[in-house]
């Protein structure tokens, strides 16, 4: 599904670095989402905008920022990363009022050594 | 909190059965249930959603049922395939709401 994409698509980095992953959509929804996968396990959601000036947390959020540069793109930084941040994150978009689901973007597997 | 629980965590059957996910929902004000399948590796994609002016919908092999009194929601998947093997995650969302609300997950393992 190209209408969500992620960059970068795998990153290795150390500890203490900081990191920003990217999300970009051409679907022309409001509200996108970052949320986190560890092996085995379920989504959880990091961060979540219904517009440029609305941010919110997430069940996950210490140790994260993001911003909403555009309602296209919408970026999830790693301030300081550490190794229990290694997981799989996904960003994902929604319309408000005409709900049809939510679409992911492909991934970014990040890993903190 | 509103929160979603899905049973079972594992799934497992035999090629050509059914298999049947269900999950309970809390917030009575929810309106949509969407499903999502996420092969290994992937990403969760859409597979079938159910609104809640809606008792039951079918979409090939695949069915969702609807309960708003109990609020409870099921996947069926007949004549399963390995394939069909996924996580499957079911999710409560109100319109105009604050967010999704997802289950835990089911693994799916269909044997050939």
């Amino acid at each position: 599904d190209a209408d969500v994409t992620q960059t970068p698509r795998n990153r290795i980095t150390k500890t203490g670095k900081r990191i920003m992953l990217e999300c970009s959509q051409t679907k022309g929804h409001d509200r996108m989402y970052w949320y986190r996968q560890d092996p085995g396990l379920g989504l959880r959601l990091i961060y979540y905008s219904f517009d440029v000036k609305d941010i919110n947390k997430g069940e996950i959020s210490d140790g994260y920022s993001v911003s909403r540069q555009a309602q296209a793109k919408f970026s999830l930084s790693l301030e300081s990363a550490i190794p229990n941040q290694t997981a799989l994150y996904f960003c994902a978009t929604s319309d408000s009022w005409t709900p049809d689901g939510m679409y992911f973007g492909p991934g970014t597997r990040l890993t903190v050594t | 909190g509103e929160n979603v629980e899905q049973h079972p965590s594992t799934l497992s059957v035999q090629e050509g059965d059914s298999a049947v996910i269900k999950c309970t929902y809390s917030d009575s004000a929810s309106n949509y249930f969407p499903w999502y399948k996420q092969e290994l590796g992937k990403r969760p994609q859409l597979i079938i959603d159910i609104r809640s002016n809606v008792g039951e919908k079918k979409d090939q092999r695949i069915a969702v049922t609807l309960n708003k009194t109990a609020k409870h929601f099921s996947l069926h998947i007949t004549e399963t395939q390995p394939e069909d093997s996924a996580v499957y995650f079911c999710a409560a969302h109100r319109t105009g709401g604050f967010k999704t609300i997802f289950g835990a997950g089911t693994r799916l393992f269909v044997k050939a």
